[in-house]
């Protein structure tokens, strides 16, 4: 079975302080994709980064940045000097690769609060 | 360029009701997946199409839901007989190619509230 879960539901930090967001996911496949989206008050979904999982080398990109250790089944992201802005539900996903149906697995998603 | 669109963004309906919600994909895009979100929930999939093709409706959650996609382009989530259950965000996504080798970009969503 494919599952993803975020543990973490609500997380709240002060400006400028790191926050970690953690991912964990389940799957039989070997193949796959893991996904961060942010989703703002506004609804939309945002895509933040794919991951295939053969690629494990960590990523960063400004003061995000993701960990995934396939010997965990994790991947976290870190939000380094975070900002108010930064304030969302953030969700982690998983897609299987190479089926008809390409559709994307997410977990409950962690509400992030960037207290000023 | 422009992103995917969904009209209407909010929804009230009475019980029984029937609704329908739209979503124009990025253009040029061959997938859509329709999905929904209920409150303090990750999204869920509903259905996909390929071009005109709907491949997987598996998480239609009853005979209720239908969507279509007649001419590849824009789609249409219609719900018979709304039930407060059906209360949710429903969310449309779109990505470039068939096989799924690449992202999905969401819509801002339609917001169902069924009283």
């Amino acid at each position: 079975a494919q599952k993803v879960t975020q543990a973490q539901t609500e997380i709240s930090v002060v400006e400028k302080e790191d926050v970690t967001l953690d991912c964990v996911y389940e799957t039989r496949d070997t193949t796959y994709y893991l996904f961060w989206y942010k989703q703002p008050p506004s609804g939309e979904l945002v895509f933040l980064i794919r991951r295939n999982s053969f690629d494990e080398q960590n990523e960063i990109s400004g003061r995000y940045s993701w960990n995934f250790q396939k010997s965990t089944s994790s991947f976290n992201f870190t939000i380094t000097a975070s900002q108010v802005v930064d304030s969302a539900v953030y969700f982690c996903a998983l897609r299987n690769y190479g089926g008809a149906t390409n559709k994307l697995i997410f977990g409950t998603g962690t509400l992030l609060a960037i207290q000023p | 360029g422009a992103g995917v669109s969904q009209s209407p963004r909010y929804k009230v309906a009475k019980r029984g009701q029937d609704v329908a919600l739209r979503c124009d994909p990025i253009s040029g895009h061959v997938s859509l997946f329709w999905y929904q979100q209920a409150l303090g929930q990750g999204p869920e999939f509903l259905t996909y199409f390929q071009n005109e093709a709907q491949l997987d409706k598996s998480g239609l959650p009853s005979d209720r839901f239908f969507a279509e996609r007649p001419e590849g382009s824009v789609s249409t989530l219609k719900i018979q007989r709304t039930q407060q259950e059906d209360s949710a965000v429903y969310l449309c996504a779109s990505s470039p190619l068939a096989g799924g080798t690449d992202t999905q970009y969401f819509g801002p969503g339609t917001r169902l509230t069924v009283l």
